[in-house]
C-alpha cells in the first residue's frame, strides 16, 4: 500500500530563514502531489500541486520540488513570518480514484520573530 | 472555489450514543468526501458519499458504524454510531475541486467538527 512520511518533529525558524520540508512516499508512484496547510482547529487550506512531469513549481513566497525517482517533494517557505507557523501536509493523488487523496502526517512549522 | 461548511462544529457526546455532522456546499458537486483526523494523525479518507447512489467506504470503515446521506449535490451527513473514546477525532467533508466547477485537481475542506466521546 501508498505510504507517506513527512517530518513528525516540529520545525522552529527563525523569522526571514528559509523552512524546508520533506515529503516522502513509497510504493507508488502518483500523477500529483499537493501541499496544504492546516492550522489549529480549521480544515486543510489547499497551497500547491505538482504533477509529476513536473520539477518545480512556485507560488509567491512557496517552492515545491517533486523528485519522482526519489519519490520524494520539497516544500520551502523562504522568507518566513511568524505567521507562517501551522501544520504543513503532503498529499497524493489515490490510484485509479477520482479525487480521492492520501496524506501525510504533517509537519508543524513555528516561526520565531 | 467552494466554500464549505459544517455542524456541529464541535460536541462532546458520551459513549454508545451517535451523532450526526452535517456538511453543506455553496455549489452543487457529484462526489463529496469523508476524512477522520484523530488526534496528532493525518487524514484518513473514510468514504465518498456519492448523490444518488450508496457511499463507498474505505478499508477499514463499515456503513453500520459511518452510515451516510446524501440527499442533493449540496448536502452530505455522516452519522458516528455507538460511539467510544477511540472515535474521538475531527472529521472532515471535502469536494474536488473539478467536481466544484473548478480547473485545478485540488480539494476543499470544511471546518471539521471536533467530537470527543467520553
Amino acid at each position: 500500500s501508498q505510504k507517506i512520511e513527512q517530518n513528525s518533529e516540529a520545525l522552529n525558524i527563525q523569522e526571514g530563514k528559509t523552512a524546508t520540508l520533506t515529503c516522502n512516499y513509497t510504493n507508488y508512484s502518483p500523477a500529483y502531489l499537493q501541499w496544504y496547510r492546516q492550522d489549529p482547529g480549521r480544515g486543510p487550506v489547499f497551497l500547491l500541486l505538482i504533477r509529476e512531469n513536473e520539477k518545480e513549481k512556485r507560488k509567491e513566497r512557496l517552492k515545491v520540488t517533486f523528485d519522482t525517482t526519489l519519490k520524494q517533494s520539497l516544500f520551502h517557505i523562504t522568507a518566513s513570518q511568524p505567521a507562517d507557523s501551522a501544520t504543513y501536509l503532503c498529499a497524493l493523488d489515490i490510484a485509479d480514484s477520482w479525487g480521492k487523496l492520501q496524506f501525510g502526517a504533517g509537519t508543524q512549522v513555528v516561526v520565531t520573530p | 472555489s467552494a466554500v464549505i461548511s459544517q455542524k456541529p462544529s464541535r460536541d462532546i457526546c458520551q459513549r454508545g450514543t451517535s451523532l450526526t455532522i452535517q456538511c453543506q456546499v455553496d455549489s452543487q458537486v457529484t462526489m463529496m468526501f469523508w476524512y477522520r483526523q484523530q488526534p496528532g494523525q493525518s487524514l484518513t479518507l473514510i468514504a465518498t458519499a456519492n448523490q444518488g447512489s450508496e457511499a463507498t467506504y474505505e478499508s477499514g470503515f463499515v456503513i453500520d458504524k459511518f452510515p451516510i446521506s446524501r440527499p442533493n449535490l449540496t448536502f452530505s451527513t455522516l452519522t458516528v454510531s455507538n460511539m467510544s473514546p477511540e472515535d474521538s477525532s475531527i472529521y472532515l467533508c471535502s469536494v474536488d475541486s473539478r467536481l466544484a466547477g473548478g480547473s485545478t485537481d485540488t480539494q476543499y475542506f470544511g471546518p471539521g467538527t471536533r467530537l470527543t466521546v467520553l
